[in-house]
């Protein structure tokens, strides 16, 4: 298996404008992760989907991010716009929830710069 | 508010040391504990814990749980400068559609 894919790997791109950071879970889980990692806050949970379905989205800092997961294989993180305070590394994450405890296997990451 | 903290923050040590690494929670429904360990990548998985008192073992790595004490350590045994990263502690809530809690990580420097 390849394991959890993201594109892209690094991203520089200027305040305002639109971002998009894309996941390919592993093949088979049911459920997804986004997460944001920086020095001062360490890594941090975005949104996570069951099937597909949106469960939690608390942790999206504001209305400028929004995900989106329109089937199993494919997920996205937007964030329109951008704004320098969101550089970070981004890490998507996929797991497969039998109704018993299971690891997260994370996918390499987006290292977003803002400027 | 349901919180995981690790300590120390970082830690040096030399090659052949033995270092423990801990992991305090304070979760709602509990499920499971887990380690991992991060290089200048993702963070890769090492151990699941989920009953007390039974130690998991991978080469010089090995983790406990102590669910009435709300804590877990990681020892590693006789250190190599490849085992320098960051390890994560994080927590599993039941019916939670598998979201973790993440601790702050622990950074550990093994010099030679």
């Amino acid at each position: 298996d390849a394991g959890v894919i993201q594109s892209p790997r690094h991203e520089v791109t200027e305040m305002g404008q639109e971002v998009t950071l894309r996941c390919k879970p592993i093949s088979g889980h049911n459920s997804l992760f986004w997460y944001r990692q920086t020095m001062m806050r360490g890594l941090e949970l975005l949104i996570y989907f069951n099937n597909n379905v949106p469960i939690d989205d608390s942790g999206m800092p504001e209305d400028r991010f929004s995900a989106k997961m329109p089937n199993a294989s494919f997920s996205t993180l937007k964030i329109q716009p951008s704004e320098p305070r969101d550089s970070a590394v981004y890490f998507c994450a996929s797991s497969l929830i039998r109704g018993q405890a299971y690891e997260q296997y994370f996918g390499p990451g987006t290292r977003l710069t803002v400027t | 508010e349901d919180k995981v903290v690790q300590s120390p923050l970082s830690l040096v040590v030399h090659e052949g040391d033995t270092v423990t690494l801990n992991c305090s929670y304070e979760v709602t429904n509990f499920r499971s504990l887990l380690w991992y360990k991060q290089e200048k990548k993702a963070p890769t998985f090492l151990f699941m814990l989920t009953s007390s008192g039974i130690e998991k073992k991978s080469g010089r790595l090995s983790s406990i749980l102590d669910k009435k004490e709300l804590f877990s350590i990681l020892n590693i045994t006789a250190t190599q400068t490849g085992d320098s990263a960051v390890y994560l502690c994080a927590v599993e809530m039941d019916n939670q559609g598998g979201k973790l809690i993440f601790g702050q990580g622990t950074e550990l420097s093994v010099k030679p």
